[in-house]
């Protein structure tokens, strides 16, 4: 079992649709980080947070520190928004940059 | 353009060679990292190294090697080639603050292909 859960593995959705995708962790954290992967391959971050709540643009991400648990919320989906969503998490005991990722979440949003 | 810079960023060689991937990040950042990403798309951290530090995750063979001339370089340096080195290999860096674990900006990745 990875010490990082990702559900659901695969999501389509209509254009403009509001997407949850979840993470789960069984370790203690310093950061958890949200990672968007283009189908070209590029890999972003899109956030890094320890607790509460990060709002940048369509995207929402929450943690809950007590529960192990985040969110990555996409408010009025758009086509572009197609890619796969990584989840990690910086552990600690673990050294800087040591993520532990989750395998993925891989979205397409349908015009 | 400020960014993390991988070259090549395809490479395909025959299995026993040695290669290396260059990485360079023009951020003033302090701490680099390679990643690995398997056939099935899974990332594994491989190796962070600041300026103190070299940091080698225990599950990487000794084949791998990473070699920082300063701190704006990370390179990658694989002996030995097998199949199971084939994946794209990802450049990452961030700056070490207070707080730990800072926000990572990636370059676009290497695919090596050993044949």
């Amino acid at each position: 079992k990875n010490e990082v859960e990702q559900s659901p593995q695969n999501l389509t959705a209509q254009e403009g649709e509001f997407i949850t995708i979840n993470c789960s962790y069984s370790v203690g954290i310093s950061a958890l980080h949200w990672l968007q992967q283009h189908p070209g391959g590029g890999i972003v971050s899109l956030f890094m947070l320890s607790s509460g709540k990060k709002k940048h643009g369509r995207l929402i991400a929450t943690i809950n520190i007590q529960e192990k648990h985040s969110s990555l919320h996409i408010t009025a989906s758009h086509p572009r928004d197609s890619a796969v969503y990584i989840c990690a998490v910086s552990w600690y005991g673990g050294s800087q940059g040591n993520l532990i990722f989750g395998k993925g979440t891989k979205l397409s949003v349908k015009p | 353009d400020t960014a993390v810079s991988q070259t090549p960023k395809y490479l395909v060689t025959q299995m026993g060679n040695d290669k290396s991937i260059k990485c360079e990040q023009n951020l003033g950042h302090d701490t680099m990292y390679w990643y690995k990403q398997d056939s099935k798309k899974f990332l594994k951290i491989m190796f962070s190294y600041n300026n103190k530090e070299l940091i080698i995750n225990e599950t990487v063979p000794n084949r791998f090697s990473p070699k920082s001339p300063d701190k704006a370089h990370l390179n990658l340096h694989i002996n030995s080639l097998e199949l199971g080195d084939s994946a794209v290999y990802f450049c990452a860096s961030s700056h070490h603050g207070t707080s730990g674990a800072n926000v990572l900006t990636f370059g676009a990745g290497s695919r090596l292909t050993v044949l």
